[in-house]
């Protein structure tokens, strides 16, 4: 079935990185787009920016340019993002999603499925 | 950017009950040239990432079952669950694919009456 799978728990100090990954399994990966969408306790949900894990091209929110860097690794089916100048309001689950294409303004597919969520928690 | 904006911020219906949810955009995600809203809707449970439910704002995902429908084009969207069942306890959220940055509303609590 299709899948993805994240990597654990992260502790990080204001002013560190983090890197997450998201491992896709059950479909060809590079024949869809993989989303990050970051969740802070209690609250909704925010579109970071994707990645096209065909050509690498990214997209990313105005909010976190600068900051974000998404990439992926073919060979493993396995899709990353760094964030970087990490501050206290970066504490938050971060999710990965796929959907099916998108160009620079419109996607057109839903998120579908998503992986389990990676809590960041940024705390000195 | 384009704001999603959901009525109410909570709900509780009895079980058995029509539960509605309503999504408003700040401007049309209706796609013309295809004539299709990009607009989905998610449930999400305790600790569990969001799971899709309706896509294109009216098509229901494979394996949800039939008491979940959606409606609405342009701007103005509904999630209605016709017979509401314990398990459909969560918090519900709106999303538009149509514009970067794909946003959300800010979610709807749905309880048990």
């Amino acid at each position: 079935q299709v899948q993805l799978v994240q990597s654990g728990a992260e502790v990080k100090e204001p002013g560190a990185s983090v890197k997450v990954s998201c491992k896709a399994s059950g479909y060809t990966f590079t024949g869809y787009y993989i989303h990050w969408v970051r969740q802070a306790p209690g609250q909704g949900l925010e579109w970071m920016g994707w990645i096209n894990p065909n050509s690498g091209g990214t997209n990313y929110a105005q909010k976190f340019q600068g900051r974000v860097t998404m990439t992926r690794d073919t060979s493993i089916s396995t899709a990353y993002m760094e964030l970087t100048m990490l501050k206290s309001d970066d504490t938050a689950v971060y999710f990965c999603a796929r959907s099916g294409y998108c160009d620079t303004t419109n996607c057109y597919e839903a998120f579908d499925p998503w992986g389990q969520g990676t809590l960041v928690t940024v705390s000195s | 950017d384009i704001v999603m904006t959901q009525s109410p911020d909570s709900l509780a219906v009895s079980l058995g009950e029509r539960a509605t949810i309503n999504c408003k955009s700040s401007q049309s995600i209706l796609y013309s040239s295809k004539n299709k809203n990009h607009l989905a809707w998610y449930q999400q449970k305790p600790g569990q990432p969001p799971k899709l439910l309706i896509y294109w704002a009216s098509t229901r995902e494979s394996g949800v079952p039939d008491r979940f429908s959606g409606s609405g084009s342009g701007t103005d969207f509904t999630l209605t669950i016709s017979s509401l069942q314990a398990g459909d306890v969560a918090v519900y959220y709106c999303q538009q694919y149509y514009s970067t940055p794909y946003t959300f509303g800010q979610g709807t609590k749905l309880e048990i009456k």
